[in-house]
């Protein structure tokens, strides 16, 4: 079975800009989740989706968006981007938002903002 | 709040040689706990979680975890290290009502193995 999938893998933009990561979960998962993992900050839950609904959300400003398609896919979107946006940003995958449920991890899409 | 605490930043073991990675959290109940493996470049890999039942865990790749109640630890151990284990470690802990599937991640723990 594939795993979790993240497009694109690198990416660099410049402050001001916007910025869409994609994620495609493992087949047959309903729940997304995204986390930003900086070297300051470490790792920090953005937010997680269940069946198109955002369930949860972390302490970001609202300039961090997303959404999931009827076909479990993920996007995160941000805009105005600042140089502090520059980070690794991480999508999981589980078969549901169940507490405990294993969260598969994809490689992950590092942005660069300069 | 639940929080996870990795107090060792950066560990250095010699190939062959036990390891122990520490975690404490803090939450208040028994909550789900998670070892996930982080190399260069990559995503994190699970290794093993617990939530009940056999205070001892084992996992993927030799690894094992300890749960201990009365210290708030998952310690993750080891008992000969690999040139290959050279990554960093990551304790994380998970509600166990309400909350969604959200995890709260400790600092990690980055393991050096010298030949």
């Amino acid at each position: 079975k594939a795993g979790v999938t993240q497009t694109p893998r690198y990416l660099i933009k410049t402050r001001g800009q916007q910025v869409t990561l994609s994620c495609s979960p493992i087949s047959g998962h309903r729940s997304v989740s995204w986390y930003q993992q900086t070297p300051g900050q470490g790792l920090q839950f953005l937010f997680e989706y269940f069946s198109e609904t955002q369930r949860n959300k972390g302490n970001f400003p609202g300039r961090f968006s997303g959404r999931q398609f009827s076909n479990s896919r993920s996007e995160m979107n941000v805009s105005t981007l600042e140089l502090g946006d520059s980070a690794l940003y991480l999508c999981a995958s589980s078969l549901s938002v169940a507490p405990g449920e294993t969260q598969y991890f994809g490689p992950g899409t590092r942005l660069l903002v300069l | 709040a639940q929080s996870v605490t990795q107090p060792d930043i950066h560990i250095t073991v010699s190939e062959g040689a036990s390891l122990e990675l520490r975690c404490n959290y803090s939450y208040g109940a028994t909550p789900y706990l998670f070892w996930y493996v982080q190399s260069p470049g990559q995503g994190l890999q699970l290794l093993l979680k617990y939530f009940s039942g056999d205070t001892l865990v084992q996992g993927i790749k030799g690894f094992e975890a300890e749960f201990k109640r009365s210290q708030s630890s998952f310690n993750l151990r080891k008992p000969s290290v690999h040139w290959s284990d050279a990554a960093e470690y990551f304790c994380a802990v998970g509600a166990v009502t309400g909350g969604g599937n959200k995890l709260t991640f400790g600092t990690g723990t980055q393991l050096k193995v010298e030949l």
